[in-house]
C-alpha cells in the first residue's frame, strides 16, 4: 500500500475560523511533509517531521501549526488564515532521508482551502 | 542549491515518444537527479531517479548526458494519461538536500 489519504478533500474556511488538515500514511515511513501549492505554481515545502519530530520549517507564518501525534498521523491546524493563504496543501511521506539522497517521497491528493 | 532549467510546455501526439529536457549545468558530483510528475487535480508522483548512469523504469528512462549538465526524461509511447507537469529536480549536497524543491517543470500536452 503506497497510499497517502489526506481529509478533508475541500475546506472553506472564514479567517477567524480554526480549523485541521489530516494526513495518513501506513507505510511505515518515519519522514512526513507538508506543502503548499498555490494556483498554477509548484509545490513549495512547509514542514518536515523526522521520527515524529519537527526537522525543518521554512519559515511559516505561526498560523500554521503542524503536529506529528504518531508515525502514521501528519496534521495541519489553522488558525486566523488570510485568503491569500487558499492554495492547495499536500502532505507527503518517506523514509527519513539519508545522505544518499535517493528516498522516494509519496504524496497525497491534497486538501484545497479556500479562505473567505 | 544547483538549479534546473526546463522548458515551460512540450507538446505530443498520442503513442509517440516524447523526450523531455532539463538542464541543470551547475549540477555537484553527488547530486541526484529526481523526477517527479503532477497529473491533474493529484499530488505529485515519483517517476524515475539517476546519477550518472541512464536509468530505466517501467514508466520512464532517464538518460544523463556524459558531464551530468543536462538529462533527459523519455516517455517512449505517450498516452493521454501522460498530461501532466514533469519536474525535474536535484538532490544532494549542492541540489537541496533532504528537501524536494520543485522548480517551475513541463508541462506535457498529449493529443489524440
Amino acid at each position: 500500500d503506497t497510499e497517502v489519504t489526506q481529509t478533508p478533500k475541500h475546506l472553506v474556511m472564514g479567517m477567524t475560523n480554526k480549523k485541521s488538515l489530516k494526513c495518513e500514511q501506513h507505510m511505515g515511513h518515519r519522514a512526513m511533509y507538508w506543502y503548499k501549492q498555490k494556483a498554477k505554481k509548484p509545490p513549495e515545502l512547509m514542514f518536515v517531521y523526522s521520527y515524529e519530530k519537527l526537522s525543518i520549517n521554512e519559515s511559516v507564518p505561526s498560523r500554521f501549526s503542524p503536529e506529528c501525534p504518531n508515525s502514521s498521523l501528519l496534521n495541519l491546524h489553522l488558525h486566523a488564515l488570510q485568503p491569500e493563504d487558499s492554495a492547495l496543501y499536500l502532505c507527503a511521506s518517506s523514509q527519513v532521508p539519508t545522505l544518499e539522497y535517493q528516498e522516494t517521497q509519496y504524496f497525497g491528493p491534497g486538501t484545497r482551502l479556500l479562505v473567505l | 542549491d544547483a538549479k534546473t532549467t526546463q522548458p515551460n510546455s512540450m507538446e505530443s501526439n498520442e503513442e509517440e515518444p516524447v523526450h523531455l529536457p532539463c538542464n541543470h549545468s551547475t549540477i555537484s558530483g553527488t547530486d541526484y537527479i529526481h523526477w517527479y510528475r503532477q497529473l491533474p487535480s493529484q499530488g505529485p508522483e515519483y517517476v524515475i531517479h539517476g546519477l550518472t548512469s541512464n536509468v530505466n523504469n517501467r514508466m520512464a528512462s532517464l538518460a544523463i548526458a556524459e558531464d551530468r549538465k543536462s538529462s533527459t526524461l523519455i516517455l517512449h509511447r505517450a498516452t493521454l494519461r501522460d498530461a501532466a507537469v514533469y519536474y525535474c529536480i536535484l538532490r544532494g549536497v549542492t541540489g537541496g538536500g533532504n528537501k524536494l524543491t520543485f522548480g517551475t517543470g513541463t508541462q506535457l500536452k498529449v493529443e489524440l
